[in-house]
């Protein structure tokens, strides 16, 4: 079985520019989380969606959105990048919300902003 | 957001030798995870852990999760080229938000 896709692998961007990163779950996986991986840092909890509907949001600014569609691939937009939104951003999913769904991760998508 | 602290940050470590690590934060807890990321890839659930004072091995690796529920503990046994990599560990309430340590560097000398 197919594991997390996430497309484009990499992407190169400008200051004030916008950008759409898309992901694919595991087959049967209902909920999408996305994190922010700065080079030398752990994952740091960006948005998680559920049967399309936002269930959690970290301590990012309203520059980034997200949505999840009704089969369950997801979106995530940032608008107006800055510098410092240069990172990998990397999609999970699980089956489910609560204990015992484990997330488990996409290969990521490489931004760089210029 | 509050990341977690895991130490240690990085660790050279002789081919065969055993390997520990540990992660603490200042917020319970109910679910730990521990990660591998290689290069250029997404991170690898390796362990989870639902249960104060649980100890669950995968292998080589075994992962307690402290009775404090404030900590967990990584550790490889006999450790091989290929276990080089970053480990990471990840705390949350019901597998929501999880919190990720900044990573423990882990190489391997044959």
């Amino acid at each position: 079985d197919a594991g997390v896709t996430q497309s484009p692998t990499h992407l190169i961007k400008t200051r004030g520019q916008q950008v759409t990163l898309r992901c694919s779950p595991i087959s049967g996986h209902k909920s999408v989380s996305w994190y922010q991986q700065v080079l030398g840092q752990g994952p740091q909890f960006i948005f998680q969606y559920y049967e399309k509907e936002e269930r959690g949001r970290g301590n990012f600014p309203d520059r980034f959105s997200a949505r999840q569609f009704p089969n369950y691939s997801s979106e995530l937009n940032v608008n107006a990048l800055l510098l410092g939104d240069s990172a990998l951003y990397l999609c999970a999913s699980s089956l489910s919300l609560g204990l015992g769904n484990e997330q488990f991760f996409g290969p990521g998508t490489r931004l760089t902003v210029l | 957001g509050q990341q977690l602290n895991q130490s240690p940050q990085s660790m050279f470590i002789q081919e065969g030798e055993d390997v520990s690590m540990n992660c603490a934060s200042s917020s319970i807890f109910n679910t730990w995870l521990w990660y591998k990321q290689d290069p250029g890839e997404g991170p690898v659930l390796l362990i989870a852990l639902y249960k104060a004072g649980e100890l669950t091995s995968n292998g080589r690796l075994t992962a307690q999760f402290g009775i404090t529920r404030k900590d967990s503990f990584l550790n490889i046994s006999a450790s091989i080229p290929s276990d080089v990599g970053i480990y990471f560990c990840a705390g949350g309430y019901n597998n929501n938000d999880m919190r990720f340590g900044a990573g423990t560097r882990l190489t391997v000398k044959p």
